[in-house]
């Protein structure tokens, strides 16, 4: 069964509106947690690292007011699409890694977000 | 800096081999993982090398080889089912993770 899991799946918002997503770690603590960002036919885009209990790391050109992420706890970390806009219309994932140097991520199923 | 260079599209026939190679260029890692993405859905873990060689999980391998800075995913005996995008990961050694942008498998008949 799943080990991550993401919350919404898809979610249609209006354009100004917030959109906030969860990511669960079920059957572990994850002090890290990775979110991305897919856009049709392209690649995954890893946008910021969130840490528990401390700030997130974004990537080069991830606006960080923009997309919020918390990770309050060692199994919950949400990001917050704030002030949503067409252009921000994506698949955003989520993923964590149960042990540390296996190379084993454990990735959310996805949450399709629609900006109207 | 630190990058991963693999091919964005290869084309094989059902029952073939094919070998997606990854190259890349960093200072040191932990080690490379491969992932498969079918459209609209998550990424799955295939496969980890932490050390030169090759480890093989039934139909698919991987490969890695610090010395020449690269690494390969094998798939053999392909099927439809296959027709995929697959990417490699670095994961770096200040616990960072350094995505290929992926490449896309088409199986044909």
């Amino acid at each position: 069964g799943a080990v991550v899991s993401q919350h919404p799946s898809w979610v249609i918002c209006k354009s100004g509106t917030s959109v906030k997503i969860e990511c669960r770690s079920l059957d572990f603590q994850a002090t890290t947690m990775f979110w991305y960002r897919q856009f049709p036919k392209q690649s995954l885009m890893l946008m910021a690292t969130s840490n528990e209990g401390s700030k997130a790391t974004y990537e080069q050109g991830v606006e960080k007011d923009k997309f919020l992420i918390n990770h309050a706890s060692l199994t919950l970390s949400t990001l917050t699409v704030t002030s949503a806009h067409p252009e921000d219309s994506s698949f955003y994932i989520c993923s964590a890694p149960r042990l540390v140097n296996t190379g084993e991520l454990f990735f959310g199923e996805g949450s399709r977000l629609t900006v109207l | 800096g630190q990058s991963l260079e693999q091919p964005s599209e290869v084309t094989a026939v059902e029952g073939a081999i094919v070998q997606i190679n990854c190259t890349y260029q960093t200072s040191g890692f932990y080690g490379l993982s491969w992932y498969q993405q079918h459209d609209g859905g998550a990424p799955t873990f295939l496969s980890y090398n932490a050390l030169d060689g090759l480890e093989e999980t039934g139909r698919f391998s991987s490969f890695l080889s610090r010395s020449d800075s690269y690494g390969y995913l094998l798939l053999q005996e392909l099927q439809m089912k296959d027709s995929a995008s697959y990417f490699c990961v670095l994961e770096g050694s200040q616990g960072n993770l350094i995505f290929g942008k992926g490449t896309k498998l088409s199986v044909k008949p």
